[in-house]
């Protein structure tokens, strides 16, 4: 079966303008996350889906960062008026059962979107 | 201080050398320890996934957790060209999220 996958796998965005990055989870996974990663540093956590329901958005840096996952599969990662330091990696992830089910969660990653803000 | 701490390397072995990665944390509630390996320009994938103290060995990889010390560490055995990569160490308890070091890069020579 197919992994997460991930569009575009790179955008370059002009400082202010609005872009929009999708994840396609695997088929039938309860939990979808979205994380940023900075060259040379680890993902950091950003938001977390429950199916359609946003349960954690504690990792957004500001309120230009805005995600959804309406039908409980794909979601989107929108980020408003962009700014320089939001060029990064952002990585979608996801995970079969919901967080706290299960004791050992394991997440599986797409490849990322290289998101480079001029 | 960060809640993760790792080298980031890089670090440079022959093919064939014992490779030891270690991580720091200092959030002693951390109950699970994930070691993940990342290529350039791909997605990090999972290799070892640890609960609480001990060793877990899984081919030539071996993780190893030890809670007093607040470290965790990979071993690569008779390491190869192909284990190049960067090596992320990540943690969380139990239905929280996770949280990654910075990673170490690594690279095998042949």
């Amino acid at each position: 079966g197919a992994g997460v996958s991930q569009s575009p796998r790179y955008k370059v965005a002009k400082r202010g303008q609005d872009v929009a990055l999708r994840c396609d989870p695997i088929s039938g996974h309860v939990s979808l996350f979205w994380y940023q990663q900075a060259l040379g540093q680890g993902p950091e956590f950003l938001t977390y889906f429950q199916n359609e329901a946003q349960l954690d958005k504690s990792g957004l840096p500001s309120d230009r960062f805005f995600a959804e996952r309406p039908e409980g599969s794909v979601s989107t990662l929108k980020i408003q008026r962009t700014q320089q330091e939001d060029s990064a990696v952002y990585l979608c992830a996801s995970s079969l059962a919901a967080r706290g089910q299960v004791y050992r969660e394991t997440q599986y990653f797409g490849p990322g979107t290289r998101l480079l803000v001029l | 201080q960060k809640e993760v701490e790792q080298d980031p390397g890089p670090l440079s072995v022959p093919e064939g050398a014992i490779v030891s990665l270690n991580c720091t944390y200092s959030n002693s509630a951390f109950q699970y320890f994930m070691w993940y390996r990342q290529y350039s320009r791909k997605g990090p994938e999972l290799l070892m996934y640890t609960y609480s103290s001990g060793n877990k060995e899984d081919g030539r990889f071996t993780a190893q957790v030890d809670k007093s010390s607040k470290y965790i560490s990979l071993f690569i055995r008779d390491s190869q060209p192909s284990d190049s990569a960067t090596y992320l160490c990540a943690m969380n308890n139990y239905g929280q999220n996770f949280v990654f070091g910075p990673g170490t890069r690594l690279s095998v020579l042949p």
